[in-house]
């Protein structure tokens, strides 16, 4: 079963514009990670954010997380074409066994 | 640093056929993680061994598929007989160690169709 739901399913947005994506979790939780993975492609970790952390920054990402509510968002600030891809929340179930979300697909438009 | 790296990229199939996927992780990496990738949805877990053994194989539909890590280093998933809803992409990954912080690192999948 996916712990991790991400919202919206799909997000179009025109390039240099602010990407917001949110994910919900169902149980608690040490960590949360982001993941990006371009069509055809691997995944790639792009930021873990502690369960004692609020806000995190990498670049042009920004995570937060708000352990009362069991969500995290990822925003992309700046976008540009090569951010599209589709991102993925990850937790941590059972034995170290790391559950992944259905994604957000993401399309920057030139 | 090489990635992870996995074969073949793609393989079509006609179904009850067998199919074996290769995967070589990261040097020194001694988890090794199994996905299942339907389209539209993320990860999900098949297998994962630490070094040559596999801790977790829950998710793993054991009456057709093996996987094997033989001297803890490159790995092999195998499928026998394919069925048609097998079609989906095999993700390899592997992190130095298991642990929640561990950042997994992913190969760039093998995709599966069965005719």
């Amino acid at each position: 079963s996916q712990q991790g739901e991400e919202d919206p399913q799909a997000l179009s947005i025109q390039e240099g514009e602010n990407a917001t994506m949110n994910c919900s979790y169902k149980t608690s939780i040490n960590n949360l990670q982001w993941y990006r993975q371009n069509s055809g492609r691997g995944l790639v970790h792009l930021i873990l954010i502690r369960s004692n952390e609020r806000e995190k920054h990498s670049g042009r990402l920004r995570v937060t997380l708000d352990t009362s509510k069991k969500s995290s968002s990822l925003l992309i600030t700046a976008s540009r074409a090569a951010d599209t891809a589709s991102y993925f929340c990850a937790v941590i179930q059972g034995a170290q066994k790391l559950v992944f979300g259905q994604g957000t697909r993401l399309t920057i438009n030139p | 640093e090489a990635g992870v790296v996995q074969s073949p990229r793609y393989k079509i199939i006609e179904k009850k056929q067998p199919v074996a996927f290769w995967c070589n992780p990261i040097s020194g990496h001694n988890t090794l993680y199994w996905y299942l990738q339907n389209l539209g949805q993320g990860p999900e877990l098949l297998i994962r061994y630490e070094n040559e053994e596999a801790v977790d194989d829950s998710q793993l539909p054991k009456d057709r598929f093996s996987a094997e890590r033989l001297k803890g280093v490159d790995s092999t998933l195998k499928i026998q007989p394919a069925e048609l809803g097998d079609s989906a992409v095999y993700l390899c990954a592997s992190s130095k160690r298991t642990g929640g912080d561990e950042t997994q690192y992913f190969g760039p999948g093998t995709r599966l169709l069965v005719l």
